[in-house]
């Protein structure tokens, strides 16, 4: 079956950085996008961007623009997002999700989430 | 930006109850309207896509209608399992957008 495993809790200092990374198994990993969404405490779904994993294309959402990377590996099916330059209301759980190209393009797998939080 | 809005913001019902929840489009989405599902401390789920389509392995007590810019969400015969917060979000074009979500709360 299709899963999105990603990586665990961080806590960061203002300015720093950090690497969220998602493992995809049960399908072939090159056939499908990857979103990244978060969420704020409390808050609805924010949408960050997107790679389309075939040719390594990204489009990210303009207020993160210059701020975040989204890249993968093949050899290992897995997605990662780097988010730099934290600030405290990037404190969020982030998460990676499929795009599901049979589904209208929805999100049909999405993984268990990462909290990160920024705090001095 | 396509801008997503739902309403209403949250409602109570019983178990049993006929719940709608309504999504608007800004501008014109054709039929590219997807439905989730979020419990607390939760991952969303995946419920409806391209506005009708119900997911496989979905109750069929969830269903999808509209096109243009209005859509709705009915969950018929309201379940324990179904208080949740539910998200509308399009797939038209980029930046992919949400709507702020309904909450759906115990009567």
């Amino acid at each position: 079956q299709v899963q999105l495993v990603q990586s665990g809790p961080e806590v960061k200092k203002p300015g720093a950085s950090v690497k969220v990374s998602c493992r995809a198994s049960g399908y072939t990993f090159t056939n499908y996008g990857i979103s990244w969404v978060r969420q704020a405490p409390g808050q609805g779904l924010e949408w960050m961007g997107w790679i389309r994993i075939d040719n390594a294309n990204t489009d990210y959402a303009q207020k993160l623009q210059g701020r975040v990377t989204m890249t993968t590996d093949t050899s290992t099916s897995t997605a990662y997002m780097e988010l730099r330059s934290l600030r405290s209301d990037d404190t969020a759980v982030y998460y990676c999700a499929r795009l599901g190209y049979s589904h209208g393009d929805a999100f049909d797998h999405w993984g268990q989430g990462t909290q990160v939080t920024v705090s001095s | 930006d396509i801008q997503m809005t739902q309403s209403p913001s949250s409602l109570s019902a019983s178990v049993g109850d006929r719940v709608t929840i309504t999504c608007r489009a800004s501008q014109s989405i054709s039929s590219f309207l997807n439905w989730y599902q979020q419990k607390p401390g939760k991952a969303p789920k995946f419920l409806i896509y391209a506005a009708i389509s119900v997911q496989f392995g979905v109750p069929p007590r969830f269903s999808g209608s509209g096109s243009g810019t209005d859509f709705t969400l009915t969950i018929s015969n309201l379940q324990p399992e179904d208080f949740a917060t539910y998200y509308c979000q399009q797939s038209n074009s980029f930046p992919r957008t949400f709507g702020q979500g309904t909450k759906v709360e115990f009567k």
